[in-house]
């Protein structure tokens, strides 16, 4: 079976620093990786997935993640957060026997400070 | 374009009233799924479909019951409402079940069971 725990339910970070999303996965098959963003009241849009291939995958909006198989993890970050970043970041593991499923980890809130 | 489209945004049921909630994509995707968000529990798969004809079971399929006419709609049936259906409901779609495809989001469903 496959899981995902996202570490921190709630982040906050100042406007210009580091944003770091955690994010750890279970599969015993080798795993896609996907995190989407979630604005208030509004439905998920893909920030970026790993399939195969480069193990750092940049996405939309100067995010970019990891892959680390040694650790299990595909943690999201930004370098410099801008205050529309505040938003519910969700974590989410499929492979290639699952089809189209995905399973989602709880949700990060990400709030911005001026 | 218009994506992933569902309605309606919000709804009022009462406990043992049923209603449906509609989904529509015009991306020829064949592969469409339900989704349920709850506080702290991320997202999870309600029913899902690759193609017109044929539906499966995901993790919380009980109460809720699906089907696939067509290539485009995909409505979500709920039998006998209760309250802890009560819950934000996402309609989603991929090209195909390719686990590696993108999967896109409705704005979702706001539905309160009292």
């Amino acid at each position: 079976a496959q899981s995902v725990t996202q570490l921190g339910s709630h982040v906050s970070v100042s406007e210009g620093a580091l944003v770091l999303l955690r994010c750890n996965y279970s599969s015993s098959v080798p795993p896609y990786l996907f995190w989407y963003v979630q604005y208030p009241n509004q439905g998920l849009q893909l920030l970026l997935k790993y399939t195969t291939g480069a193990t750092l995958v940049k996405g939309i909006n100067g995010f970019e993640a990891e892959f680390k198989k040694s650790e299990t993890s595909f943690h999201l970050t930004k370098p410099s957060a801008h205050m529309s970043d505040a938003a519910e970041y969700f974590c989410a593991v499929s492979s290639y026997n699952q089809g189209g499923k995905l399973i989602f980890g709880q949700g990060t809130e990400l709030s911005v400070k001026p | 374009n218009a994506g992933v489209t569902q309605t309606p945004k919000f709804q009022v049921l009462k406990t043992g009233q049923s209603m449906t909630l509609q989904c529509a994509q015009d991306m020829n995707h064949e592969y469409m799924s339900w989704y349920r968000q709850d506080p702290g529990m991320g997202l999870r798969l309600i029913h899902y479909s690759v193609g017109a004809g044929i539906t499966d079971q995901g993790e919380v399929p009980n109460g809720y019951n699906v089907s696939r006419s067509t290539t485009e709609d995909f409505p979500l049936r709920l039998l006998s409402a209760a309250p802890s259906q009560t819950s934000v409901y996402f309609c989603a779609s991929s090209y195909s079940r390719d686990a590696g495809n993108t999967i896109y989001f409705g704005e979702g469903s706001w539905l309160t069971v009292v």
